[in-house]
Formats: C-alpha cells, sequence, structure tokens
C-alpha cells in the first residue's frame, strides 16, 4: 500500500451507539497520530503512538475517546457513547523524520 | 498562552500573482516549522519543512521563510494557478520531541482565471 488508509470513510451513526474507527499507516512508519478536524476549524490532536512507548493520550476530549495500536501497526479509535458534538472528520497519520503522511479521513456524523 | 495563528481564513488572488500566506505563533521554541496542502474531503498533504536555523526554503514555485525573532512563517506560491486553490495549513513541532504537531486552522486560498 502507498499511503495512509482509513475506514470507513463515512460513518452515521446514532447518539449514544459506540463507533471504531481503523487506521492502516503506511509500512516501516513507527509514530502513529488521531487528530479530529471539525468544519471550519483546524486539526485537533486526539493521540499519539511512538513504537512500543505508552501513548500520548493527553488531547483525548473525554474518558469516551480511546484507541490501540496493535502490533506496532493498525490502529483503532473508539468513541464510545457517541455525542451530537463528536461529528467530525477523523484523520489519522503516520510519521517518517517529523513529516506526517494524513490518510483521507473518515466523516462521523452522530444523529 | 501558546497560539499558532493563520491571519487569513480566505485570500483571493489572480492567476499569475504571487499568493503569501502568513503564519505566526507565540510561546512556542519549534525546531521546525511545516506547511501543508488540504484539498476539500482529503487529509492534508506535507508540502516543505523549515529548520530554526534555515530562513528560506524553496521547492518549485513554492517558498518559504521562517523568522524565529519575529516567530513568523511567510509561505509563497508564486505564477499561481487555479489549481492552487486549496487550503493551507502550517503546524509546528511543539516541544522538540518529534510528539504531535500543533496546526493552524488553515488558509483557503482561491486563485481565479
Amino acid at each position: 500500500g502507498a499511503g495512509v488508509s482509513q475506514s470507513p470513510s463515512n460513518k452515521v451513526t446514532e447518539k449514544g451507539k459506540d463507533v471504531e474507527l481503523r487506521c492502516d499507516p503506511i509500512s516501516g512508519h513507527t509514530a502513529l497520530y488521531w487528530y479530529r478536524q471539525s468544519l471550519g476549524q483546524g486539526l485537533e490532536f486526539l493521540i499519539y503512538f511512538q513504537g512500543n512507548s505508552a501513548p500520548d493520550k493527553s488531547g483525548l476530549p473525554s474518558d469516551r475517546f480511546s484507541a490501540e495500536r496493535t502490533g506496532g501497526s493498525v490502529s483503532t479509535l473508539t468513541i464510545q457513547r457517541t455525542q451530537q458534538e463528536d461529528s467530525a472528520v477523523y484523520l489519522c497519520a503516520s510519521s517518517f523524520k517529523g513529516t506526517q503522511y494524513f490518510g483521507p479521513g473518515t466523516r462521523l456524523t452522530v444523529l | 498562552s501558546q497560539k499558532i495563528e493563520q491571519n487569513s481564513e480566505a485570500l483571493n488572488i489572480q492567476e499569475g500573482k504571487t499568493a503569501t500566506l502568513t503564519c505566526n505563533y507565540t510561546n512556542y521554541s519549534p525546531a521546525y516549522l511545516q506547511w501543508y496542502r488540504q484539498d476539500p474531503g482529503r487529509g492534508p498533504v506535507f508540502l516543505l519543512l523549515i529548520r530554526e536555523n534555515e530562513k528560506e526554503k524553496r521547492k518549485e514555485r513554492l517558498k518559504v521563510t521562517f523568522d524565529t525573532t519575529l516567530k513568523q512563517s511567510l509561505f509563497h506560491i508564486t505564477a499561481s494557478q487555479p489549481a492552487d486553490s486549496a487550503t493551507y495549513l502550517c503546524a509546528l513541532d511543539p516541544n522538540q520531541a518529534g510528539t504531535a504537531l500543533i496546526f493552524g486552522k488553515g488558509t483557503t486560498l482561491s486563485v481565479s482565471s
């Protein structure tokens, strides 16, 4: 695979449901990031994984948000009991030498 | 407080002119600053990185400057084309430790023919 891939590309859910968003980073990239982008806003950092180190979770907005990265590769961002304010585009990026390579994002809509 | 600001939400210019976008930051000492391009419905794409000890960097029609005294970066597109229309984001590494970048909100550039 040439770039970062994310799935699904679009997700519509009802308020209160749980959702899982997936990110496949570029092979060999040890750093992986999740960001959130709301309409008209900049990218908001959520969580950062670097190799086998403990993730930097400082950007997660609440304990409803969690993420894991299995085997140093694929990552899943989970949002529990979704709220309407969670509606946004969720972007994943992997990094090489400081440069971040972004996936196309998952557009989450909470009804 | 720490801030990164791109002073224009939108910039409209005519084809062939030079577009200049500004990024200012306060209370950071970044080791480098980056510029990304984002098209609607897509993730940002890396364009250029400039380090704190570099004053200027060029890539084809793109030029970036970095003034650590003014805490400002300028991003220039010369001989602009309608295909350059997009949102341009600046980003910096907040603590020189290679952690998550802090992004500005972006400037949306429209180049008319």
